[in-house]
């Protein structure tokens, strides 16, 4: 088992809310991801570190914003949530060197739904 | 473009029969090609990753084959398990960029049946 937990596994939220998807790690992990995954569809990175106050966007445009004030910690933000938001949310870390991605090691997800 | 396609999309076999996923990506260069499972629900978790010099690498019942010349690799499944039922999902890693950049297939849907 990974040492990577998300907090809230599922929340429904009504639209306009401000919510926050914790992830945190306890095996050291310089990388952190976070990427939504639709049904039937393939994961697309939103945001990703490569260690404190270092946060970049991913390849997927997304209005979320994240933080990373801790090693092993990396929250995602929504300031309003809208339906569009709904998804399956995925945080990951790695100990990969340099460019290396090294093997990914995934939270169990935070599955949102805004109505 | 890069890109990963899976086949087949979706998989039904019986509880004990061997099956084979398979995984084409036009990714290049090549960094290595990993296997996740996913249970629904669930986080993917690695099964293998193989790099350009490896064409075999087994975990237990799954052996993964890859073949870099012609850019495919298959997930071999031996003697299923229902445990087994889940989204194997192909990714393939480049290095041609800053970012080490993965790149995901959208996943073969196995099911096993008693």
């Amino acid at each position: 088992e990974a040492d990577i937990y998300q907090t809230p596994r599922y929340l429904v939220i009504g639209t306009g809310k401000k919510i926050t998807l914790e992830c945190s790690q306890t095996m050291g992990h310089d990388k952190m991801y976070w990427y939504q995954q639709d049904p039937g569809m393939e994961l697309h990175l939103i945001h990703y570190s490569y260690g404190v106050n270092s946060t970049e966007k991913g390849d997927l445009s997304s209005e979320s914003t994240v933080s990373r004030i801790r090693t092993e910690h990396f929250p995602l933000t929504l300031e309003s949530a809208r339906p569009s938001h709904t998804s399956q949310y995925l945080c990951a870390s790695s100990a990969g060197q340099g460019k290396n991605t090294g093997e990914l090691f995934f939270g169990e997800g935070s599955r949102l739904t805004v109505l | 473009k890069n890109q990963v396609e899976q086949s087949p999309q979706s998989l039904i076999i019986l509880e004990g029969k061997n099956c084979t996923l398979q995984c084409n990506y036009t990714v290049s260069p090549f960094s290595n090609l990993r296997w996740y499972k996913q249970d629904t629900g669930r986080g993917p978790v690695s099964l293998t990753i193989m790099t350009f010099s490896e064409n075999t690498k087994s975990n237990g019942r799954y052996t993964a084959t890859l073949d870099a010349d012609t850019k495919q690799s298959s997930l071999h499944i031996t003697a299923s398990q229902l445990s087994d039922s889940a989204s194997y999902i192909c990714v393939v890693s480049d290095r041609g960029s800053t970012l080490g950049r993965l790149y995901f297939g959208r996943g073969t849907q196995l099911t096993v049946w008693p």
